[in-house]
């Protein structure tokens, strides 16, 4: 069992729609969570980056972190097809800066 | 600003072979890590380094060894490459470990072996 997982997807959703991406992991020692995009042929962008639980809301994204459940999750209002990429979750046991391991990702695609 | 950059962005190597991976670290950044992905799944660690020096290492063979400059630059370099090796190689750049700067990461180097 890895120790991030994630669905991969792909999940096909209107323009408009919102979104919910999720991620499952089992080290109970993750404080730092984190959301990145990657689009094809292009390395991953930093989204959301929280510590500890609960909710972080940046423009249309909003990361929510259960640590009792061990579930995070990244809304995405008003999707737009530009948004069309995959998410990758990923954690780590202290700071951003150290090892991050990261679920599979989940390809997202917004159709216009 | 530049952000992080990598080369070559594309690779195409033999089995047996060696190859060396650049980095480049985003403008006040120090600590680079590396990162090996393979083809439809997340990033997986292979090891950061921070004043020159490794500081942590995932789970990688000795084969995988790198190299940081005092510019901040680094260096991958993979011997004895193996078809398994294809995949995106992504360098990602930060402040000291512990500074709770997150990961900022350059579009990669795509190595296929054949």
């Amino acid at each position: 069992q890895k120790e991030v997982e994630q669905d991969p997807g792909p999940l096909s959703v209107p323009e408009g729609a919102i979104v919910s991406l999720n991620c499952t992991y089992s080290n109970s020692a993750f404080q730092y969570f984190m959301w990145y995009r990657q689009y094809s042929r292009k390395g991953p962008e930093l989204l959301m980056y929280t510590y500890s639980s609960g909710n972080k809301e940046d423009g249309r994204f909003t990361a929510q972190v259960d640590k009792s459940s061990k579930y995070i999750s990244l809304f995405i209002r008003d999707s737009q097809p530009s948004d069309s990429a995959t998410y990758l979750c990923a954690m780590s046991t202290n700071n951003a800066g150290n090892m991050l391991t990261f679920g599979g990702g989940t390809r997202l695609m917004v159709k216009p | 600003d530049a952000g992080v950059t990598q080369s070559p962005t594309h690779l195409i190597k033999t089995r047996g072979q060696q190859v060396t991976l650049r980095c480049s670290p985003k403008s006040g950044h120090d600590t680079v890590s590396w990162y090996q992905q393979a083809l439809g799944q997340g990033p997986q660690f292979i090891f950061q380094y921070y004043e020159e020096e490794e500081r942590q290492r995932g789970n990688f063979p000795d084969r995988f060894s790198g190299h940081q400059f005092p510019n901040y630059s680094s260096e991958l370099n993979v011997n004895a490459l193996l078809l398994g090796d294809s995949a995106l190689y992504l360098c990602a750049s930060s402040s000291a470990p512990g500074s709770g700067s997150p990961l900022h990461f350059g579009n990669g180097t795509r190595l296929t072996v054949t």
